[in-house]
């Protein structure tokens, strides 16, 4: 079955590490994107990438980066730059860049820093 | 940054009640607005995607309509069934950006 997966599911980092969110999808689709979810807030968009070896900033990017190596992979990493990487965080991705079929969404990776 | 509101935040129903959510957004350049459905420990999964004045979709017992000259989106639920318990999401986007900006959600609580 096609689909994206995101793992790990549960994710502890100590302050003051990098660490790296996977996401990988088999849809064949041409575009990307990671969102953070804290409670009682919207998703907010992270970074976006809308072909291979391309990718842009979303709304709050500080502190994260991305790469789009493969059409399949979009990893997120949360760097120490990140003040408060405590959050939910979806990958989506969609057939085509705009969007109009809408995104199809990964089960989320929840990140404590301890 | 789109300001995407979504009322009310919260609501319970019992089943077999009809219900609906609003969702408001700026009209100015719209291009296309979503409706995802979010259950407990589940993906969000696209219920409806929305591009013209007056587009009106319907799945099963969940319809939407839109209105873009005003600014805002309504969600229908016929019949509530304690299945459609969820976070129901919309997302609109303006023209050029392909960035679709999420609302915080309505939490719907169906009750047998």
């Amino acid at each position: 079955d096609g689909g994206i997966t995101q793992s790990p599911k549960y994710l502890f980092r100590k302050e003051g590490q990098n660490v790296t969110l996977s996401c990988e999808q088999n849809l064949n689709h041409d575009a990307m994107y990671w969102y953070r979810q804290d409670p009682g807030q919207g998703l907010r968009l992270i970074y976006y990438s809308q072909i291979v070896n391309d990718f842009q900033k979303g709304d709050i990017a500080e502190g994260y980066s991305v790469s789009r190596e493969k059409k399949e992979s979009f990893p997120l990493t949360v760097t120490s730059a990140q003040k408060n990487p405590t959050a939910f965080y979806l990958c989506a991705s969609s057939i085509h860049r705009d969007g109009n079929y809408g995104y199809t969404f990964g089960s989320g990776t929840r990140l404590t820093v301890v | 940054i789109l300001n995407v509101e979504q009322s009310p935040q919260s609501l319970h129903v019992q089943e077999g009640d009809s219900t609906n959510f609003t969702c408001s957004f700026p009209s100015s350049n719209f291009y296309a607005l979503h409706w995802y459905r979010w259950e407990t420990a589940k993906s969000p999964e696209a219920l409806f995607v929305m591009t013209l004045n007056g587009d009106e979709k319907k799945k099963g017992r969940i319809s939407a309509t839109l209105n873009t000259k005003e600014g805002y989106s309504y969600l229908y639920i016929k019949g509530s069934q304690p299945e459609d318990s969820a976070t129901y999401l919309c997302a609109p986007s303006t023209s050029g950006t392909y960035k679709y900006i999420f609302g915080t959600g309505t939490r719907l609580k169906v009750l047998a």
